[in-house]
């Protein structure tokens, strides 16, 4: 079974913290996605990446970074939360290619206060 | 731009009977992929049914099946014989073939399945 794995459920942070968000798969999938879901409207792509040191701008970056220094690894970094960030944070991962279904983390519900 | 409609915010369905969620889509593509996703309470979203847009035959898994009428971009999930545990958020989710990422998703239906 492909396992996606974040780092928190749960968590709360001050503006103006820097928050790491981090997403760990262990299939060997060469795509990773970073996703916010906020009610009524859905999920929106944050950003996305096909490769090791590889990433695409997705829907909504702006305030947002990341890094895939691993395959298996990809960090959604907040430099400076806000509290327009709070929100739930889904971490996706597929192989490459049209078929291929992407396969969700738990999610993490990011506070900023 | 490439948009997909969930017009049920919120549906509710007595166990054991059937329950149809509405999906309709946006696109000038003709190759695609359609999918529903299910998100149960404080669980990870997984995949429910796929469907690939150049298939006339509508995808079924298990009690999960799905209505697609291409012509009128549509892509309606019927669950039959409804179970407590089918309570989730579904969302409706659009993607091209020629891309190798891209999920457009619709804004979710939740399902509660009433015992």
């Amino acid at each position: 079974d492909v396992k996606v794995t974040q780092s928190s459920r749960y968590l709360v942070k001050r503006t103006g913290e820097k928050v790491f968000l981090e997403c760990v798969q262990d299939m060997d999938h060469e795509n990773m996605f970073w996703y916010r879901q906020d009610p009524g409207l859905g999920l929106r792509l944050i950003y996305f990446s096909y490769d090791v040191k590889m990433k695409e701008k997705g829907d909504i970056p702006e305030g947002y970074s990341v890094s895939r220094e691993k395959k298996e690894r990809f960090s959604l970094i907040l430099e400076s939360a806000s509290t327009n960030q709070t929100s739930m944070y889904l971490c996706a991962s597929s192989l490459a290619g049209s078929p291929y279904e992407q396969y969700f983390g738990p999610g993490t519900r990011l506070t900023v206060t | 731009a490439q948009t997909v409609t969930q017009s049920q915010p919120e549906m509710s369905v007595q166990e054991a009977e059937t329950v149809t969620l509405s999906c309709t889509y946006d696109t000038s593509e003709n190759n695609y992929y359609l999918f529903w996703y299910k998100q149960p309470p404080s669980r990870q979203m997984i995949l429910v049914i796929r469907q690939e847009a150049y298939k006339q035959q509508n995808a079924t898994e298990n009690r999960f099946s799905v209505n697609f009428q291409k012509a009128a971009k549509s892509f309606s999930l019927k669950i039959s014989d409804s179970q407590l545990g089918d309570t989730a958020m579904y969302f409706c989710a659009f993607k091209f073939t020629d891309s190798s990422y891209k999920l457009i998703f619709g804004s979710g239906t939740r399902l509660l399945v009433r015992p």
